[in-house]
């Protein structure tokens, strides 16, 4: 496609649930990101891939977040056990190579919401 | 660390008057900073970006900022607003090394009136 997609859109799930959220980057490019965006506030950083491999998982609040790559494209943001407070959009970001100054290009992202 | 503050959380201005949106920035290094844009309902988009050239950037739909290394400034302005600029504005800086991490500020909401 022409930009990065994220699925689904909105997620709905009961506290204490398994979920998957899908970024789709756009073709070619080696860098990918995830974000979380609480109300009201800026993205904040979670993971960092380049290629497969994830290259800075800093910002991943605990255990129950993990994020794959298998094959250097699409990327699964994986939530165990989900609190109500893990509630927010979270967003993929995707750029053709890493480093300061290069563009990244945003998905719309997913709106979690934890019941 | 690196960081950046918005200074206003919110803006309102009248259609056809200037912009100014308020960002400093806190760095050991001499940065990359950006300026991304989020409507409603669509992803975050970048409106300029500053990356040691020149410290005048000019950016899509007429926005354009100055990096201002003794204030530690990059103040985002536009001659006059329009109704379709209404929207939240985040300035951005980019982490220490070579990642493309990015780290956001608060966000200022623009609001333009009639």
């Amino acid at each position: 496609g022409a930009g990065v997609s994220q699925t689904p859109s909105n997620k709905v799930t009961e506290k204490g649930k398994y979920v998957e959220l899908r970024c789709d980057p756009i073709s070619g490019h080696t860098a990918l990101y995830w974000y979380r965006q609480s109300l009201g506030q800026g993205p904040e950083f979670l993971i960092y891939f380049q290629g497969t491999g994830a290259a800075d998982d800093s910002g991943l609040p605990n255990d129950r977040f993990f994020a794959v790559r298998p094959e250097g494209s699409v990327s699964t943001l994986k939530i165990q056990r989900t609190e109500r407070g893990d509630s927010a959009v979270y967003l993929c970001a995707s750029s053709l190579l890493p480093g300061q100054g290069t563009e990244a290009f945003f998905g719309q992202g997913t709106r979690l919401t934890v019941v | 660390a690196q960081s950046v503050t918005q200074l206003d959380s919110h803006v309102s201005v009248s259609e056809g008057t200037p912009v100014l949106l308020r960002c400093n920035y806190s760095s050991s290094y001499s940065p990359s900073l950006f300026w991304y844009v989020q409507h409603p309902n669509k992803g975050l988009q970048l409106l300029l970006k500053y990356t040691s050239a020149a410290t005048l950037v000019k950016g899509i739909n007429g926005f354009e900022a100055e990096f201002k290394k003794s204030e530690t400034s990059f103040h985002l302005t536009k001659p006059s607003a329009h109704m379709s600029d209404a929207a939240e504005y985040f300035c951005v800086v980019s982490a220490a090394g070579n990642t493309g991490k990015l780290i956001f500020g608060q966000g200022t909401t623009l609001q333009v009136k009639p």
